[in-house]
């Protein structure tokens, strides 16, 4: 049968706008959230991320911001540029604690991304 | 510092066929995830490997399997393959105690 795709959000900027990619996540027990970019034929590169202790955190141009109340997780880039354009994920790690009793961040559970378009 | 790497990074099998992916670590990281990319269902966790042992599974069929060697590779292997397999197989790396995850560039398999 045919298969149905996500229907991934779009944003479509301008070069220099700020761009503001929004997730809603769902477990109330997550601690630790990460921002990924991914180009096309590319693997995920991480952009930033955030522990469940902080509301938000910047970096390079990238500030993420968590609103647990709301389990609301954003992503601002400053002075977007065409080389942002890419499909941007975000994840949580709710996996349960390894037999090992470590903390295991190894399993995380991701948005179903956002597809950025930077127009120059 | 040399980055994750999978081979190959094309694969074309036929159905009931099995498969076996190939992760290499970055030097130093114990820790190696396995993720199915698909258009209908997105990024998915397959399991974690630390330190040779499998510490967290996710909700696929046995089909699905994995390892890690004393040197951190891992492979993943895919018995009796289905047309709904066909996906992009990412592997991520990370020193394994909270650290971020690195990702290759992933594997192609196309299941025909």
């Amino acid at each position: 049968g045919e298969s149905v795709g996500l229907h991934l959000p779009t944003l479509s900027v301008q070069e220099g706008d700020n761009s503001i990619i929004n997730c809603a996540y769902s477990n109330s027990a997550s601690d630790y959230f990460i921002w990924y970019k991914q180009e096309s034929g590319k693997g995920p590169q991480f952009i930033i991320d955030i522990r469940s202790n902080m509301d938000k955190r910047q970096g390079q141009r990238v500030t993420v911001l968590l609103n647990k109340t709301v389990k609301h997780l954003s992503l601002q880039i400053a002075a977007t540029q065409p080389g942002d354009s890419a499909v941007y994920f975000c994840a949580e790690n709710r996996g349960p604690p390894p037999r090992d009793g470590g903390t295991s961040y190894g399993k995380l559970t991701f948005g179903q991304g956002t597809i950025l378009t930077v127009h120059p | 510092k040399a980055g994750v790497t999978q081979t190959p990074r094309y694969l074309i099998k036929t159905r009931g066929q099995q498969v076996t992916l190939s992760c290499s670590p970055i030097s130093g990281h114990r820790s190696v995830s396995w993720y199915q990319q698909t258009p209908g269902q997105g990024l998915q966790f397959l399991f974690e490997y630390f330190s040779e042992t499998q510490r967290n599974k996710g909700n696929f069929p046995g089909r699905f399997s994995g390892r890690q060697f004393s040197n951190s590779r891992s492979e993943m292997n895919v018995s009796t393959l289905e047309l709904g397999d066909s996906a992009l197989y990412l592997c991520a790396s990370s020193l394994g105690q909270g650290g971020e995850q690195f990702f290759g560039p992933g594997t192609r398999l196309t299941v025909l």
